[in-house]
């Protein structure tokens, strides 16, 4: 079975482009998240998704924004990009949407996201 | 606001020695887990502790989960290079909270 793929790998934008992610997510898992990784730190929350519908949103400007499809799917959204938004963004799928007890998280490879 | 701190930030060692990672917080969570990262790949998950005071043991790894659920550890016994990683706890409430992580380098 195919784990959790993102695309594309690697992109390199210039400050005040807009920038799209993609996330599949392990087939049967309903819901998506998405973190943010900057260099030397842990991943920081940002949405969840389960069966199209946000669950969750980290503390992130609206510039973020997030959706996911019917086939679970799901796309990540920066406008106005800034140098700081330079990071490795993670995909993560499970089952169901976390209710604080242990869910499994499948994060896929990431994206890393040079803003020049 | 929930804050992980792991501890140290940063360990090298020799191959065959034990370590301990920590993983502290002033918030209770409901669970706690236990990744591993390597450069360019996501985390992948080791453990997750639930009860307050369960130890888990994987292997040479050894989890141990706070009476009051508020901090936790990792030990290894007997390291070996390909324990090398980043190792990042994350508590659980109605998302996940990561620590900054621990960067171990076991050196042969």
């Amino acid at each position: 079975d195919a784990g959790v793929t993102q695309s594309p790998t690697h992109l390199i934008k210039t400050r005040g482009q807009q920038v799209t992610l993609r996330c599949s997510p392990i087939s049967g898992h309903k819901s998506v998240s998405w973190y943010q990784q900057v260099l030397g730190q842990g991943p920081q929350f940002i949405f969840q998704y389960y069966e199209k519908e946000e669950r969750g949103r980290g503390n992130f400007p609206d510039r973020f924004s997030a959706r996911q499809f019917p086939n679970y799917s799901s796309e990540l959204n920066v406008n106005a990009l800034l140098l700081g938004d330079s990071a490795l963004y993670l995909c993560a799928s499970q089952s169901q949407p976390t209710s604080g007890f242990g869910e499994k998280l499948f994060f896929g490879s990431g994206t890393q996201l040079s803003v020049l | 606001t929930q804050l992980l701190e792991q501890s140290p930030q940063f360990l090298s060692i020799q191959e065959g020695e034990n370590l301990t990672v920590y993983c502290n917080s002033s918030s209770v969570f409901s669970s706690l887990q236990w990744y591993r990262q390597e450069p360019g790949e996501g985390p992948v998950l080791l453990v997750t502790v639930v009860t307050g005071g369960e130890v888990k043991k994987l292997k040479r790894l050894t989890f141990q989960f706070g009476d009051a659920r508020k901090d936790s550890s990792l030990h290894i016994t007997a390291a070996q290079p390909g324990d090398t990683g980043l190792y990042l706890c994350a508590g659980a409430w109605n998302k996940l909270v990561f620590g900054a992580g621990t960067i171990l380098r076991v050196k042969s």
